[in-house]
């Protein structure tokens, strides 16, 4: 079965420094990743999705996520946090059994940024 | 192009009540999913819908809980009776396939007393 594990429930950096955020899955096939970003009182919106091709994805507002399959993560990054940034982050693995489409989200990490 | 559309936005009720929410999905998207999303938690798919067909509602509490797809557009979610466990957000997402991506509606914040 697919799963995804964030390895930090709470990130807090200044504005202008790096952000990681962790990410570890699990499949047993050939996974669809993804990002969401979910800010408050407003529905999740899609950052970036790894399916196969480059493992380095660029997504929307600076992010990049990196495809390691050896280590079987995807950590999301960006260079220069903005106040902006601050919200959760969902790491998500597509369910390729069945071909249904599935989401399975993680647990997120909130992303705090210090002015 | 308009987003998807879920009301209410807040439902406060007491344990034992029902309650059922509303989504208009992105016209055009075949596939409609209902999650709940857990205070501190991720959203967990409850059922998945493509066109007024169930897909996978293997999640789905069905003694309390259920939904529907009327006409392959519009659908409602209903909780009869609430527990106070299924104190949540109730997010409502579309495709176009199964295959694409899943956008997603604001929610609704549901508080069981």
């Amino acid at each position: 079965a697919q799963s995804v594990t964030q390895l930090d429930s709470h990130v807090s950096v200044s504005e202008g420094t790096p952000v990681l955020l962790r990410c570890n899955y699990s499949s047993s096939y050939s996974p669809s990743l993804f990002w969401y970003v979910q800010h408050p009182n407003k529905g999740l919106q899609l950052l970036l999705k790894y399916t196969s091709a480059a493992t380095l994805v660029k997504g929307i507002n600076g992010f990049e996520a990196e495809f390691k399959k050896s280590e079987t993560s995807f950590h999301l990054t960006k260079p220069s946090a903005h106040m902006s940034d601050a919200a959760e982050y969902f790491c998500v693995v597509s369910e390729e059994y069945g071909n249904t489409g599935k989401l399975i989200f993680g647990q997120g990490t909130t992303l705090q940024v210090k002015p | 192009e308009a987003g998807v559309a879920q009301s209410p936005r807040y439902k406060i009720i007491e344990k034992r009540q029902s309650v059922a929410f509303w989504c208009n999905p992105i016209s055009g998207h075949a596939t409609l999913y209902w999650y709940q999303q857990i205070l501190g938690q991720g959203p967990k798919l409850l059922i998945q819908f493509q066109n007024n067909g169930v897909v996978d509602d293997s999640q789905l509490p069905k003694d309390r809980f259920s939904a529907e797809r009327l006409k392959g557009v519009d659908s409602t979610l209903k909780i009869q009776p609430a527990k106070l466990e299924d104190s949540a957000v109730y997010l409502c997402a579309s495709s176009r396939t199964d295959y694409n991506e899943q956008f997603f509606g604001p929610g609704t914040r549901l508080t069981v007393l």
